[in-house]
């Protein structure tokens, strides 16, 4: 069965440093391109980062580029985003996504459950 | 302010054909495909279509999208119970270099 488990959620004071995790499980992970969505709370989905499953290259939303870093441990069929300098208004759940190619955006088939993020002081 | 418009809610009768817009622009539905996700209360999101009008195994044919110049729908044939939900459309943006979304609709099953 094709599965993502996010995990490392939780509650981080403004400027706070939090690290998620996704793994994966079911599929050959380095042959596809991966993402994070975010929700906040009573909104709608934004799309955090990608990194592609060939060359690691990755992608940003404007929301969070210089803070959050993406990346992927192909040999542990692992996701990561480093989350730095957290603010109170990156408080949502965050989805790991598997993409539909290795290095094209054109669906998002498999989704995690979600790990919610909270930022307080 | 989302990059990809959508009307906040939707409604319709069971057995009703019901369809949801989404408009951008020249950089994201205008170059690349369109993708749609629903999203029931409290759960993760799925897709529904990609490649603006491909579904996923296990997807109805009851939905159906499509795509011309800057602009997609999703189109919902034979409303049921179980379709209330939120949708989203999506696409790839190439002059912001990601992936951009429409704010959502609420659909209301009546």
């Amino acid at each position: 069965e094709v599965q993502l488990l996010e995990s490392g959620g939780g509650l981080v004071q403004p400027g706070g440093s939090l690290r998620l995790s996704c793994a994966a499980s079911g599929f050959t992970f380095s042959s596809y391109a991966m993402s994070w969505v975010r929700q906040a709370p009573g909104k709608g989905l934004e799309w955090v980062s990608a990194i592609s499953g060939s060359d690691g290259r990755t992608y940003y939303a404007d929301s969070v580029k210089g803070r959050f870093t993406i990346s992927r441990d192909n040999s542990k069929n692992a996701l990561y985003v480093q989350m730095n300098s957290l603010r109170a208004e990156d408080a949502a759940v965050y989805y790991c996504a598997k993409e539909m190619a290795v290095a094209n955006y054109y669906g998002m088939d498999v989704w995690g459950q979600g790990t919610t993020v909270t930022v307080s002081s | 302010q989302s990059v990809l418009t959508q009307p906040p809610s939707a409604s319709g009768t069971p057995g009703q054909r019901v369809t949801i817009s989404c408009s951008g622009s020249s950089s994201n539905i205008g170059s690349n495909t369109v993708n749609w996700y629903q999203q029931l209360p409290g759960t993760a999101p799925k897709l529904l279509i990609y490649r603006s009008n491909q579904r996923p195994s296990g997807v109805p044919d009851r939905f159906s999208g499509s795509k011309s110049g800057t602009s997609a729908s999703l189109a919902i044939s034979g409303l049921q119970a179980e379709d209330e939900a939120d949708y989203y459309c999506a696409a790839w943006d190439d002059s912001l270099t990601g992936r951009v979304f429409g704010g959502g609709t609420k659909l209301t099953v009546l």
